[in-house]
């Protein structure tokens, strides 16, 4: 099963921040925390990942709670481009990814 | 540099055949894993290969087997095609343990 809960759907007004929740309460502290991103019927994107620092890079912004049982992906500033299933994932040295469900984010015109 | 490429793109088999699909990393990536996409189920992980050895396997019946080949380009197997083999197959690849992955665009399989 996966190790985290993400909200079934969200909406998100373009030009807006999205802000996307995950909670992994049961993560260990050799996990990180990775985001990734799926556009209808294309492979995954990898957007981010953290450990316990808040990161950045061009695309989005991580910020982890100081206990690290969850974080938020931010987009800045959503485009019509960014609709797509959002999955969190904790993993720690192997690639045995686990997908959620994910957060399917509608970023409306 | 070029992404993860994967062949065939789309393929129809019948039930009790078998396939092949075949997954090329990105350039200078040692780490292969494949996955399942289902809409019932979501996406499953099949197996991971770095430097030619399997390193994980998920919770697939026998039947799906996969190997590496010694320039990273990896194929996976699936014999005795059931009905609810029908899926998108991803294949992902990175550097190395902790880096993230890269996926490729999917075989999209149906099974008739």
């Amino acid at each position: 099963d996966a190790k985290t809960t993400q909200p079934p759907s969200m909406d998100c007004a373009e030009g807006r921040a999205a802000n996307l929740p995950c909670n992994h309460s049961t993560i260990s502290g050799n996990e990180y925390v990775y985001w990734y991103r799926q556009i209808h019927s294309q492979g995954p994107q990898y957007i981010i990942h953290g450990l316990k620092n808040n990161e950045t890079n061009e695309m989005a912004s991580l910020i982890i709670t100081e206990d690290r049982k969850s974080s938020t992906l931010i987009l800045p500033h959503a485009t019509l481009r960014d609709t797509a299933v959002y999955y969190c994932i904790v993993i720690a040295g192997t690639y045995k990814y686990i997908f959620g469900t994910g957060t399917r984010l509608k970023v409306l015109a | 540099k070029a992404g993860v490429t994967q062949t065939p793109r789309y393929l129809i088999k019948t039930r009790g055949q078998q396939v092949t699909l075949s997954c090329s990393p990105i350039s200078g990536h040692r780490s292969v894993s494949w996955y399942q996409q289902t809409p019932g189920q979501g996406l499953q992980f099949l197996f991971e290969y770095f430097s030619e050895t399997q390193r994980n396997k998920g919770n697939f019946p026998g039947r799906f087997s996969g190997r590496q080949f010694s320039n990273s380009r990896s194929e996976m197997n699936v014999s005795t095609l059931e009905l609810g083999d029908s899926a998108l197959y991803l294949c992902a690849s990175s550097l190395a343990i902790s880096y993230e992955q890269y996926f490729g665009p999917g075989t999209r399989l149906t099974v008739t």
